[in-house]
């Protein structure tokens, strides 16, 4: 059974410092590896997706990195702003099914 | 980029009444479909499997008679909650699967936005 774990459970930074969230898992036979972002009250919002076959995707100030065997990702987080404060989700898939970590809450101090 | 719609984004509703949650892959076909759960402050959990034109597969403990799933077409699935109670409130999430990519090798999920159910 895919377990997938997150930490830390709760981040505070001020604005402007990079951060790197963490997640693991414990099956390394995925297809891919999905970082989410969720806004209080809201739904997920889909941030980067690496294929089993990658090993790191970009979009703007956002990094998510992709190591299997090890069965860790990292996403990292450049020049962070208040706008960033929300929860990180990341959700392994394998065998049809996705599962998610508990997730990260990035609080960005203005 | 590929669109999973979900509706309503958020019902009140009083207990004993069932209520239908429709997910729909707006630009392309989605042959199975996932319904979630997240109680508060914590993550997501897999409810079902919805297979369009076959029964949904459902994870255990998971009421199969409370939480009707019907995928009658390759861009709809439906979860219905019959009855519901206050410990049904929750955040419901779909995704769907693009069946054009499988063949690729791509196991991509789309997520709906979410329903918030209150129950009263």
């Amino acid at each position: 059974k895919q377990e997938v774990t997150q930490i830390p459970a709760a981040l505070s930074v001020p604005e402007g410092e990079n951060l790197v969230l963490n997640c693991s898992f414990t099956d390394s036979a995925i297809y891919n590896l999905q970082w989410f972002r969720q806004d209080p009250g809201k739904g997920l919002t889909s941030l980067l997706l690496i294929q089993s076959s990658q090993r790191e995707q970009t979009s703007g100030r956002l990094n998510a990195s992709l190591d299997k065997s090890s069965g860790r990702s990292t996403l990292y987080i450049a020049a962070s702003q208040p706008g960033d404060s929300a929860t990180y989700l990341c959700a392994v898939s394998n065998a049809g099914k996705s599962t998610f970590g508990d997730g990260t809450t990035l609080t960005v101090k203005p | 980029g590929a669109v999973v719609s979900q509706h309503p984004s958020r019902v009140i509703c009083k207990s004993g009444t069932s209520v239908k949650i429709e997910c729909r892959s707006l630009d392309f076909q989605a042959t199975t479909m996932f319904w979630y759960r997240q109680f508060p402050k914590k993550s997501l959990m897999l409810m079902a499997t919805s297979n369009e034109g076959s029964k949904a597969t459902y994870e255990q403990g998971v009421e199969k008679d409370k939480f009707l799933i019907n995928h009658a077409s390759l861009t709809l699935s439906t979860l219905t909650v019959t009855s519901a109670h206050p410990e049904d409130s929750s955040f419901y999430i779909c995704s769907a699967r693009d069946s054009s990519k499988l063949a690729g090798g791509q196991n991509i999920q789309y997520f709906g936005a979410g329903t918030r159910l209150s129950v009263l």
